[in-house]
């Protein structure tokens, strides 16, 4: 179990710019969670898959943010034309459904800082 | 719609004193709580969780929590505190229907440990 995965760590870009990130789940988890989260705040959700259906959207998911998970296994989350208000912890986890009432497992972050 | 609301935002104790970490949640049945902690740039750490039975939960690094429905309360508590567990703590309360995952946080208690 190497535990969640993200890639990149940091990213610094400008507005305006897309970027996107990864995410790597436990190997055996069904289901993928985004969060964000913003300087001296909690975590909020963004959306969850299960495999590669994506059955929720936060209001918080703006038409600028789309994420994928093509074949069930990792996923992405892009921004496209950031703005400043993007700056913020993005954070990745995932879960087994199969094993019933378990808690996510979250991966390290990336952290976006929009210039 | 489900809320959780941590009341402190900084705590400091003294190496050693004991620790109580306040969160109280609000939602429609019983739910699933969970207690997560953070390191400054690092994702969220699984401390313990509760999902029902037991209304007092052991967790990691000697933590414990007692869940109390009269209250809508879920206090972290620790009777020691040692210096590495500065770090800012999450409170949580995750969607039942078998998706523990998708959760909504409290907005963190930061805890300074002084020598």
């Amino acid at each position: 179990d190497t535990g969640v995965s993200q890639d990149p760590r940091h990213k610094i870009t400008k507005r305006g710019q897309n970027v996107t990130f990864r995410c790597d789940p436990i190997s055996e988890h069904n289901r993928l969670y985004w969060y964000r989260q913003t300087l001296g705040q909690g975590p909020e959700f963004l959306t969850y898959f299960q495999n590669e259906a994506q059955l929720e959207k936060s209001r918080l998911l703006s038409d600028r943010f789309s994420a994928e998970r093509p074949k069930g296994s990792f996923s992405t989350l892009e921004i496209q034309r950031t703005e400043q208000g993007d700056s913020a912890m993005y954070l990745c986890a995932s879960s087994d459904r199969d094993r019933g009432r378990t808690e996510a497992f979250f991966g390290q972050g990336t952290r976006l800082t929009v210039v | 719609a489900q809320s959780v609301t941590q009341p402190d935002i900084h705590i400091t104790v003294s190496e050693g004193a004991s620790l109580e970490l306040r969160c109280n949640y609000s939602y429609g049945a019983t739910p699933y709580l969970f207690w997560y902690v953070q390191s400054p740039g690092q994702g969220l750490q699984l401390l313990l969780k509760y999902f029902s039975g037991d209304t007092l939960v052991q967790g990691i690094k000697g933590f414990e929590a007692e869940f109390k429905r009269s209250q809508s309360s879920f206090n972290l508590r620790k009777p020691s505190v040692h210096w590495s567990d500065a770090a800012e703590y999450f409170c949580a309360v995750g969607a039942r229907m078998g998706n523990a995952g998708k959760s909504t946080f409290g907005d963190g208690t930061t805890l300074t440990v002084k020598p």
